[in-house]
């Protein structure tokens, strides 16, 4: 079956540090992966997206890469800020229909 | 445009109680899926509607249901409520796009319900 499987938090950083949150997935077919961020009090929102292998996906300085042969699709930023702390979910879609997998997030806290 | 709208968005409930959700997808959207966020089980997919007609379900009792009106507007009801159903409960809509590998998910800021 399909399946995310994400590294356990919380993960606490200083301002201008380097972040990695790995995610590695179980899928029947060849799923599009998508990391989601989520701030305090509010719902999902898409953070960047890839469809295919070796599709690199990247928005407001985080990146992540479709990884088949190790089946990652661990998220990256070389300097975060204050503002990016939230909950962070890796997720995959299976390759038809419309339904979505998600780990079980990553909250991050950047302090001053 | 109007992003995805969820009422209530706080609900306080007693076991053997039953609630009702409702989810307002963006104008256009035809696909609802909810989802139950909690903090042991992450997200945890429960049902998707497209057209009004259940087109993938997850892993939950029969006690969760849902349902899609005409206008895509969608509501999800849990009877004989427990503790363990307290959770947030997120909706999602998006637009199917024939061909597309995959249909980004727009998510509303959730239901928060306890059950006492």
């Amino acid at each position: 079956g399909n399946s995310v499987t994400q590294m356990e938090g919380p993960v606490t950083l200083s301002e201008e540090a380097f972040l990695t949150i790995n995610c590695t997935y179980t899928a029947t077919g060849y799923p599009s992966l998508f990391w989601y961020v989520q701030y305090p009090g509010e719902g999902l929102q898409l953070l960047l997206k890839a469809t295919k292998a070796d599709d690199k996906g990247s928005n407001k300085g985080f990146e992540a890469t479709y990884r088949k042969e190790t089946t990652s699709f661990h998220l990256e930023k070389g300097s975060v800020q204050v503002s990016d702390s939230a909950v962070y979910f890796c997720a995959l879609s299976e390759s038809t229909g419309n339904q979505f997998y998600f780990g079980t997030g990553t909250s991050l806290t950047v302090i001053p | 445009k109007a992003g995805v709208t969820q009422t209530p968005r706080y609900l306080i409930k007693t076991r053997g109680q039953q609630v009702t959700l409702s989810c307002s997808p963006i104008s256009g959207h035809r696909s609802v899926s909810w989802y139950q966020q909690t903090p042991g089980q992450g997200l945890q997919f429960l049902f998707e509607y497209f057209s009004e007609t259940q087109r993938n379900k997850g892993n939950f009792p029969g006690r969760f249901s849902g349902r899609q009106f005409s206008n895509s507007r969608s509501e999800m009801n849990v009877s004989t409520l427990e503790l363990g159903d307290s959770a947030l409960y997120l909706c999602a809509s998006s637009r199917p796009s024939g061909g597309a590998r995959y249909n980004e998910q727009f998510f509303g800021p959730g239901t928060r319900l306890t059950v006492l």
